[in-house]
């Protein structure tokens, strides 16, 4: 049990829509980051939020965007849906800047896309 | 892009042997992180070496690295069928503990009780 929480944990979409996704860090982290996870592959990093800036992304385009509030909870935005974007959308949050760098992640949103 | 290579890619043995897995990278680290996932749901971190660390233990897991390999082994020990999950090593390439990780495709262990 990590204390980072993410809904819905289940969704289906068409193409062409838009999806928001939410994540719940954990008590005291300052920073979120989220992860595309394919079947079958490792993790991809998205972006990381530090005190409501983007502070990195990874190669996604524009149309994934985030969103950090003051309490460090997060969302994950997705517009024009594509087949490819079906996956596990992870959150993870840490104290990034202090001396661990170990992340808490959460149970994953899985996105499927027809 | 992943920059990180492990094999095997798929592990099968029998309750109570030792499990080894490895992982590639092709440029330089902070830190080297492994962690494990159990189908299709979030990851949990295992344990983290530090550059300049060599070995690291934590119970049943022990852990290497070799940075002038660009390498690293996880080695589970007196295996149980609850280890049975997907593992990932994933590396920190920023200065200091930036949280911003490179996975690699992972290593599937079955262990059969």
């Amino acid at each position: 049990e990590t204390g980072v929480t993410q809904s819905p944990t289940h969704l289906i979409k068409t193409r062409g829509q838009q999806v928001t996704l939410r994540c719940s860090s954990q008590s005291g982290h300052n920073t979120v980051s989220w992860y595309q996870q394919a079947l079958g592959q490792g993790p991809q990093f998205i972006f990381q939020y530090y005190r409501e800036e983007e502070n990195g992304r990874g190669n996604f385009p524009p149309r994934f965007s985030g969103l950090q509030f003051p309490n460090y909870s997060s969302e994950l935005n997705v517009n024009a849906l594509e087949l490819d974007d079906s996956a596990l959308y992870l959150c993870a949050s840490s104290l990034v800047r202090q001396n661990t760098g170990e992340l808490f992640f959460g149970e994953g949103s899985r996105l499927t896309v027809l | 892009s992943q920059q990180g290579e492990e094999d095997p890619q798929a592990l099968s043995i029998q309750e109570g042997e030792n499990a080894t897995m490895n992982c590639s990278y092709k440029t330089s680290i902070n830190n080297l992180q492994w962690y494990r996932q159990n189908s299709g749901r979030g990851l949990v971190h295992l344990i983290l070496i530090r550059s300049n660390e060599r070995e690291k233990h934590s119970g049943r897991l022990r852990v290497t690295l070799d940075t002038s390999k660009k390498s690293s082994s996880l080695l589970i020990t007196a295996s149980r069928a609850a280890d049975t999950a997907s593992y990932f090593c994933a590396t920190d390439h920023g200065s200091g503990n930036t949280g911003k990780l490179i996975f690699g495709q992972g290593t599937t262990l079955q262990v059969k009780p």
